[in-house]
């Protein structure tokens, strides 16, 4: 069974900073994409970051460029997401989410994570 | 950015109903636009990608359609674990993106 669990998120205050992991069992991990999506409460779902098989291309929203680090250990079959310089406004779960598509770039989310809850408040 | 508009915010229905969900794009995303179900407390699921494809378990009753910038996600009757936030997403230009979702409540 294809799983992501998520683990690292929790209450930092702004400016701050935080690393989130994502650990993925049963499926071939150094063979997807990997993202993060997060959705603020109550609100709807905004793309964070993406991060290619082999770690030679990354993304980020315009939001989190310059603050967010996406990366992955390939041999540990974990995503990273490490932030920083953080505000209230990146107040979200987080979800790591595989792109459908094995070895090759296909832009869809499946499966999603159970998401990790990152409060910044002071 | 390509910004996706869901309409209408809320759609008030019985079981049974026929469900029709609209995704604008401010521009041509050519086909690759997907939908996604998300329930409360829960993570989103993947229903339709490439517009029209339904993803793997997905039931018939889920349909989608359309190209370029005019999409719909279609339940053809709607069964009392349908009611749930629909959202589509749009891969053909970075940044990726999500329409603002659609409330699909029991009326």
């Amino acid at each position: 069974e294809v799983q992501l669990v998520e683990s690292g998120g929790g209450l930092v205050q702004p400016g701050g900073s935080l690393r989130l992991s994502c650990a993925a069992s049963g499926f071939t991990f150094s063979s997807y994409s990997m993202n993060w999506v997060r959705q603020a409460p109550g609100k709807g779902l905004e793309w964070v970051s993406y991060i290619s098989s082999s770690s030679d291309t990354t993304y980020y929203a315009d939001s989190v460029k310059g603050r967010f680090t996406i990366s992955r250990d390939n041999a540990k079959n974990s995503l990273y997401l490490q932030m920083s310089r953080l505000r209230a406004e990146d107040t979200a779960v987080y979800y790591c989410a595989r792109d459908s598509g094995v070895g090759s770039f296909q832009g869809w989310f499946d499966p999603w994570g159970q998401g990790t809850l990152v409060t910044v408040s002071s | 950015e390509i910004v996706l508009t869901q309409s209408p915010v809320t759609l008030s229905l019985s079981p049974g109903e026929r469900a029709t969900l609209s995704c604008r794009a401010s521009q041509s995303v050519s086909s690759y636009l997907a939908w996604f179900q998300q329930k409360p407390g829960q993570a989103p699921r993947l229903l339709i990608y490439d517009a029209s494809n339904r993803a793997t378990g997905i039931p018939a009753r889920f349909s989608g359609s359309g190209s370029g910038t005019e999409f719909t996600l279609s339940i053809s009757s709607l069964e009392p674990e349908d009611f749930a936030v629909y959202y589509c997403q749009q891969r053909s230009t970075w940044p990726l993106t999500f329409g603002g979702g659609t409330k699909v409540e029991i009326k």
